[in-house]
């Protein structure tokens, strides 16, 4: 089945240094990709998302390209701020028809600092 | 902007009780979808369910749990008889179609405590 691998946390970096959190997946065929992050005591919400390769998903200063030769997806931010500590989560949905469930990973815990 | 909202945000039950936990999907959506996160831990397909019946479920979604559209507004997942383990922030997301690019848009979840 489809599995995600995803950097361990938890990350602290300064305000406006850059981010970087690894991700890669397994899956087959053409699959979509997803990074979802949790705000303390709130739901998952949607980042980006990329749904072919070389596809580069972004948001909110935050990008992430899809490599298919490496099968990864990596979430990047140039400078981050406060308000992004979060965990986030890097997520693959199989392009079967019928097979429509997100595999995540096991979320990364990212604390900025001022 | 239209959002998922699950009820309650905290359920406490007995071990051994039924639990029913509610959401109410996006309005135009038609596929329904319940995850699980035990604390510390990744999230975990429950199961899809589209056209009121299950499209697919996971090895965690055994007899004990069930789930149902009862109208047109609201999804439900029933747990018959609770356990200890089921304890875990439950889930619920809708997305407007199949479709490896549709995203599902997840609610602020229910937190299920199993004393």
């Amino acid at each position: 089945g489809d599995s995600v691998t995803q950097m361990e946390g938890p990350v602290t970096l300064s305000e406006e240094a850059f981010l970087t959190i690894n991700c890669t997946y397994t899956a087959t065929g053409y699959p979509s990709l997803f990074w979802y992050v949790q705000y303390p005591g709130e739901g998952l919400q949607l980042l980006l998302k990329a749904t072919k390769a070389d596809d580069k998903g972004s948001n909110k200063g935050f990008e992430a390209t899809y490599r298919k030769e490496t099968t990864s997806f990596h979430l990047e931010k140039g400078s981050v701020q406060v308000s992004d500590s979060a965990v986030y989560f890097c997520a693959v949905r199989g392009s079967n028809f019928g097979n429509e469930k997100l595999t995540f990973g096991t979320g990364t815990r990212l604390t900025i600092i001022p | 902007e239209p959002e998922v909202t699950q009820t309650p945000s905290h359920q406490v039950t007995q071990m051994g009780q039924e639990v029913i936990l509610r959401c109410v999907p996006i309005s135009n959506h038609l596929y329904f979808y319940w995850y699980r996160q035990i604390l510390g831990q990744k999230v975990e397909f429950l199961v899809s369910f589209y056209n009121n019946e299950i499209s697919e479920k996971s090895e965690i979604f055994d007899d004990q749990f069930s789930v149902e559209r009862p109208d047109g507004s609201n999804f439900t997942l029933k747990i018959r008889s609770t356990k200890l383990e089921d304890s875990a922030m439950y889930f619920c997301a809708s997305s407007g179609g199949q479709g490896s690019g549709q995203p599902q848009h997840f609610g602020d979840g229910t937190r299920l405590s199993i004393l």
